[in-house]
C-alpha cells in the first residue's frame, strides 16, 4: 500500500498569499495518478486536482498541480477567502487507492 | 448536473447491520465505476469499496472484506452498502462517489454525495 505523507500539516496565511503544499509517497505514483480535493467544515470533498497536474471542470486556474514519481504539490498562486479548507492528496496507481492526512490552510 | 443522494445511516450497535443507498441522477449511472469512501469523525479519507458498471467486479478495503457488501441497481440508478458486523471503528460518514475514469478499476473520485453518518455505539 501506498502512503501518502502530507506537509505541513496546518499552513497559516493571509487572504492574497500564495499557498504551497506537499504530498510525498512511500513509493513512486505510476503515470502520476495523483489528485487533490479540497474539503470544508460540513461539506464532501471536491476534486481540484488529476493526473497531478489537470485541473477539474470549473477550477479556478490560481490552483496548480505539479510533481511526479514520489513528490508532487499543490498551490495556490493567490488564497481566496473561500480557499480555506483542509486539502487531500489522493493516489490512484496502485490498489488500494489511497488518501493523504490533509493539510489544513487557516487564516493567519 | 450530477447527484449523488445518500441515505440509510444512524446509530447501531456493535455487532450489526446497515444498509446504505446513493440515488445518483444527471449522468448515465450505468458507464461508471462506483465507489463508496468514509470519513471518521475528526479524521481523514478512506477508500471502502467500488464496483464495476456491470456490478461483476466488486473490490474492498482489507478492513471491510468479508463484513461489507457493496452491489449497484442500474435499473434504479442506485448503488447500495450492506455493512454486517458493524464495529466502533466503522464509526463515519459514508460517502458515495463516483469514479472518474470509465474503463479503469482505480481511479480519482469526480463526483461525491453529501454523505450519510453511521454510528456504531452502545
Amino acid at each position: 500500500e501506498i502512503v501518502l505523507t502530507q506537509s505541513p500539516g496546518t499552513l497559516s496565511l493571509s487572504p492574497g498569499e500564495r499557498a504551497t503544499l506537499s504530498c510525498r509517497a512511500s513509493q513512486s505514483v505510476s503515470s502520476s495518478y495523483l489528485a487533490w480535493y479540497q474539503q470544508k467544515p460540513g461539506q464532501a470533498p471536491r476534486l481540484l486536482i488529476n493526473g497531478a497536474s489537470s485541473r477539474a471542470t470549473g477550477i479556478p486556474d490560481r490552483f496548480s498541480g505539479s510533481g511526479s514519481g514520489t513528490d508532487f504539490t499543490l498551490t495556490i498562486s493567490r488564497l481566496e477567502p473561500e480557499d480555506f479548507a483542509v486539502y487531500y492528496c489522493q493516489q490512484y496507481g496502485s490498489s488500494p487507492r489511497t488518501f493523504g492526512q490533509g493539510t489544513k490552510v487557516e487564516i493567519k | 448536473e450530477v447527484q449523488l443522494v445518500e441515505s440509510g445511516g444512524g446509530l447501531v450497535q456493535p455487532g450489526g447491520s446497515l444498509r446504505l443507498s446513493c440515488a445518483a441522477s444527471g449522468f448515465t449511472f450505468s458507464s461508471y465505476w462506483m465507489s463508496w469512501v468514509r470519513q471518521a469523525p475528526g479524521k481523514g479519507l478512506e477508500w471502502v469499496a467500488n464496483i464495476k458498471q456491470d456490478g461483476g467486479e466488486k473490490y474492498y478495503v482489507d478492513s471491510v472484506k468479508g463484513r461489507f457488501t457493496i452491489s449497484r441497481d442500474n435499473a434504479k440508478n442506485s448503488l447500495y452498502l450492506q455493512m454486517n458486523s458493524l464495529r466502533a471503528e466503522d464509526t463515519a460518514v459514508y460517502y458515495c462517489a463516483r469514479d472518474g475514469i470509465l474503463w479503469f478499476r482505480e481511479s480519482y473520485f469526480d463526483y461525491w454525495g453529501q454523505g450519510t453518518l453511521v454510528t456504531v455505539s452502545s
